[in-house]
């Protein structure tokens, strides 16, 4: 079965210090892989992708991601944390099926503490 | 540029009313989505439309239904509102099978 699992419910940081949100997923064939920040009572925001190419990836606010493939991982990653990027995080994966439905984690809440 | 809209943004129905939720994109993307939000639980997939004239079900249908009126519209149905329902829903677009840009949300209470 196709499917996304985030471990943690939720991160707590101390601002300034790195900061990890982890995702595995399971998907056949290639993988298309999305992190979106949901900030509270807003709609989902679109973070970063990968694709292919490059296992690092970078998108918005300072945010990267790496993907492994052996690992079938692909954890949102940021040098230094701020107060600010304290919010709910969803890793998701496109299926390759028709129609390009995503299936989204369960989320990660990130709160970083001054 | 809008991005993509729904109305309402609050709705507080009884058991066994209807109602439709709006949404909108002007991003003249092919596909769309409606989800719904419940806590611990992330998004959860109710219909998309792969492209104008095609809708399907995802991972949550039932007691659900959805038009998609045009490239721009896509609209969600609740034929029989049940307390089960209650829940924030989110539409969505997106070119095809690429990132999607999400509407703000309907927050939905069934009594």
């Amino acid at each position: 079965a196709q499917s996304v699992a985030q471990p943690e419910d939720q991160v707590n940081v101390a601002e300034g210090n790195p900061l990890t949100v982890k995702c595995t997923y399971s998907v056949s064939g290639n993988p298309y892989l999305f992190w979106y920040v949901q900030y509270p009572n807003r709609g989902l925001q679109f973070l970063l992708k990968y694709i292919t190419g490059d296992n690092l990836v970078k998108g918005s606010y300072g945010f990267e991601a790496e993907f492994n493939k052996s690992q079938t991982s692909f954890h949102l990653k940021k040098p230094s944390a701020l107060v600010s990027d304290s919010a709910l995080y969803f890793c998701a994966v496109r299926v390759n099926t028709g129609g390009f439905k995503t299936i989204f984690g369960a989320g990660t809440r990130l709160f970083v503490k001054a | 540029n809008a991005g993509v809209t729904q109305t309402p943004k609050f709705q507080v129905l009884k058991t066994g009313q209807s109602m439709t939720l709006q949404c909108a994109q002007d991003m003249n993307h092919n596909s769309m989505y409606w989800y719904r939000q419940d806590p611990g639980m992330g998004l959860r997939l109710i219909y998309y439309s792969a492209s104008e004239g095609t809708t399907d079900k995802g991972e949550v249908p039932n007691g659900y239904n959805v038009s998609r009126l045009n490239k721009r519209e896509f609209s969600l149905r609740l034929e029989s509102a049940a307390p089960s329902q209650t829940s924030v829903y989110f539409c969505a677009s997106s070119a095809q099978g690429d990132e999607q840009y999400f509407g703000p949300g309907t927050r939905l209470t069934v009594t």
